[in-house]
């Protein structure tokens, strides 16, 4: 089945500096990405969709300025936290959808934030 | 605004029993996906209901689709340990152009 990568899996970084985290789709051409943020116990939310070449949509109550998102290729997406702090600590979970008649989202394995 | 509910929320039982998880959802959509999720792990797709009357199988989970109304369930038979895990449901009301918004997921814990 088709392979979604994250890296890093996990990070901690000091309060103020900015992290990246990459989402690749591995054996399928992804041209929309999606970023989700999961909070201890919590279910995931959508935070924003990222369309290969062109900007990423956001949900409403995300900072796009917080959160900028890149989707230069059809296999790679990244998600910049800016300016991390405390409260960014979270689960990001991403997820590509190919081409497919299913058009089946498959998520990465999750990446691991968490801001001192 | 799309709203997806699970119930219940927490669900505790034996192994051996039958139960049945529930996600109901505001708006119109014929595709609804099942996952589960393992402590600090991502995601593990279960089903892909694509039409009304959909139903799947695999193993000991069974799940089922009526868009009519606006309703998945996700049963579990002869529960064994190993399906301890949080379930979620999640919909997707326009054909993989935007994200899936899920419910707030089934935490079940499966005791010997």
């Amino acid at each position: 089945g088709a392979v979604v990568s994250q890296h890093p899996s996990w990070v901690i970084c000091k309060s103020g500096t900015s992290v990246k985290i990459e989402c690749r789709s591995l054996d399928f051409q992804a041209t929309t990405m999606f970023w989700y943020r999961q909070f201890p116990k919590q279910s995931l939310m959508l935070m924003a969709t990222s369309n290969e070449g062109s900007k990423a949509t956001y949900e409403q109550g995300v900072e796009k300025d917080k959160f900028l998102i890149n989707h230069a290729s059809l296999t790679l997406s990244t998600l910049t936290v800016t300016s991390a702090h405390p409260e960014d600590s979270s689960f990001y979970i991403c997820s590509a959808r190919g081409d497919s008649i299913t058009d089946t989202q498959y998520f990465g394995p999750g990446t691991r934030l968490t801001v001192l | 605004e799309l709203k997806v509910e699970q119930n219940p929320l927490f669900l505790s039982m034996q192994e051996g029993k039958n139960y049945t998880i529930y996600c109901n959802y505001s708006t119109t959509s014929d595709r609804l996906y099942w996952y589960r999720q393992d402590p600090g792990k991502s995601l593990e797709s279960l089903f892909v209901l694509l039409s009304n009357g959909a139903v799947k199988q695999e193993g000991r989970l069974m799940a089922s689709l009526d868009t009519k109304a606006r309703l998945s369930t996700l049963h579990i038979t002869a529960a064994v340990h190993d399906l301890s895990a949080t379930y979620f449901c999640a919909v997707d009301i326009r054909r993989g152009a935007d994200g899936l918004t899920f419910g707030k997921g089934t935490h079940l814990i499966i005791q010997p």
